[in-house]
């Protein structure tokens, strides 16, 4: 079985600071690792995914992740926040691309002005 | 593509009823996803369906819930009868080489 922890359920930070959220997960299998963001009272968005090759990954507004196999990591990260980035983020895993994905518990990134 | 497509948004009802939560999924897509979202328990998947075939329902709660894909363009989630305890948002997802999500279903049972 999969499972993903998000030790951050929180993270405050200043408008165009920089901003890491971190993912561990653990599986007995190789995997594939999403992160998906959620806006107020919206569903889920796919920011981006690692699929194979390289292990930076770039996605959409700005955000990357790196994909660290030793230390079975996900981390995403941003260089310089917007207010708009503020949302709940989502860290998963699926044993294939298209199956089913089982989600962190969450990490709400709260940017402040 | 409209996305996948779920109704209603928003559903009140009160405990005991009977309520159905519709999808509709992107055309092509062979993988359809029932999910619920809660304050305590997070994302929780309930069952999903391959080619309208369930694969896996073990995520389903209890026999008050069940789920049906007659067609390939459509799928419900049933909960009878509702308990207050059910009340959470509802996603729809469906997939063929990732998977997109639906906006949700609001569901509050009082």
């Amino acid at each position: 079985a999969q499972s993903v922890t998000q030790l951050d359920s929180q993270v405050p930070v200043f408008e165009e600071a920089p901003v890491e959220l971190r993912c561990n997960y653990s599986s007995s299998v190789s995997v594939y690792l999403f992160w998906y963001v959620q806006y107020p009272n919206q569903g889920l968005q796919l920011l981006l995914k690692y699929l194979s090759g390289s292990t930076l990954v770039k996605g959409i507004n700005g955000f990357e992740a790196e994909f660290n196999k030793s230390q079975t990591s996900f981390h995403l990260r941003k260089p310089s926040v917007h207010i708009s980035d503020t949302a709940e983020y989502f860290c998963a895993v699926s044993v294939t691309s298209y199956d089913k994905v089982i989600f962190g518990p969450g990490t709400s990134l709260s940017v402040i002005p | 593509d409209a996305g996948v497509i779920q109704s209603p948004r928003h559903e009140v009802t009160e405990m005991g009823q009977e309520v159905t939560l519709r999808c509709k999924p992107i055309s092509g897509h062979d993988y359809l996803f029932w999910y619920r979202q809660t304050m305590m328990r997070g994302l929780e998947l309930l069952i999903y369906f391959n080619n309208n075939v369930p694969i896996d329902d073990s995520g389903m709660p209890e026999d008050r819930f069940s789920a049906k894909m007659p067609n390939a363009s459509f799928s419900t989630l049933k909960i009878q009868p509702s308990e207050p305890r059910d009340s959470a948002v509802y996603f729809c997802a469906s997939s063929s080489t990732e998977a997109f999500f639906g906006q949700g279903t609001r569901l509050t049972v009082v």
